[in-house]
């Protein structure tokens, strides 16, 4: 099946900092999502991109489908951004299954 | 503000006796997901269903967990008999189609 690679594996910012994360995927994908598990374990979608650029604030995405991977960056780092953040695609043939990355443990120091 | 509910948020349970976890799915959404989430191998698809037909159970252990959707707004996840190595956080997603999949708050499993 399809291999799903996060990098890195933990960071640790200091608040206002900038950070970018990266997905690396094994084949081409149908779906490509970003989430967020905050501290209390709720998973929160953050962009649905299987290709382009995306912004929602601070934070932004960009997926480039044909080189197989994904980046996801967040600006001004804030204390509530800590947590762990997902990759998750599905791949060409996977019907709607999400494989997921083993995530990105990002902490926030004011 | 639609979400995916579950119930019950929490459970502790003795080795042997079934449990059964809901979801409720966002209503108008058509395919339903149940994963896991454990340490050891994170976030894994168990199965799930398109307009309420099983589609991809091969995640899911057959002799002990069953999944169903009795109708469009219930999916349940039965584990019988549960054990130790159950222990973990379920997760329901629901999504149109094949769309963005959103994730309910968990059901968090503890097997003793």
């Amino acid at each position: 099946g399809i291999q799903v690679e996060q990098s890195p594996p933990d960071l640790i910012l200091q608040e206002g900092a900038n950070s970018t994360l990266r997905c690396n995927f094994s084949d081409s994908v149908n779906n490509l999502q970003w989430f967020h598990q905050n501290p209390w374990g709720q998973l929160i979608n953050l962009f649905y991109i299987p290709s382009g650029t995306k912004q929602n604030g601070r934070l932004s995405a960009t997926t480039v489908a044909t080189e197989r991977y994904s980046l996801l960056y967040i600006s001004s780092s804030q204390t509530t951004d800590s947590g762990v953040y997902f990759c998750a695609v599905v791949g060409g043939t996977s019907y709607g299954k999400l494989t997921f990355g083993q995530g990105t443990i990002l902490t926030v120091h004011p | 503000d639609a979400r995916v509910t579950q119930t019950p948020r929490h459970k502790v349970t003795e080795m042997g006796q079934e449990v059964t976890m809901r979801c409720q799915p966002i209503l108008g959404h058509n395919t339903v997901f149940w994963y896991r989430q454990t340490m050891m191998q994170g976030l894994e698809l168990l199965a799930y269903f398109r307009n309420r037909a099983p589609l991809d159970d091969s995640g899911m252990p057959k002799d002990r967990f069953s999944a169903e959707m009795p109708d469009a707004t219930l999916a349940t996840l039965k584990i019988q008999p549960s054990e130790p190595r159950d222990s973990a956080v379920y997760f329901c997603a629901s999504a149109p189609r094949t769309d963005t999949q959103y994730f309910g708050p968990g059901t968090r499993l503890t097997v003793l």
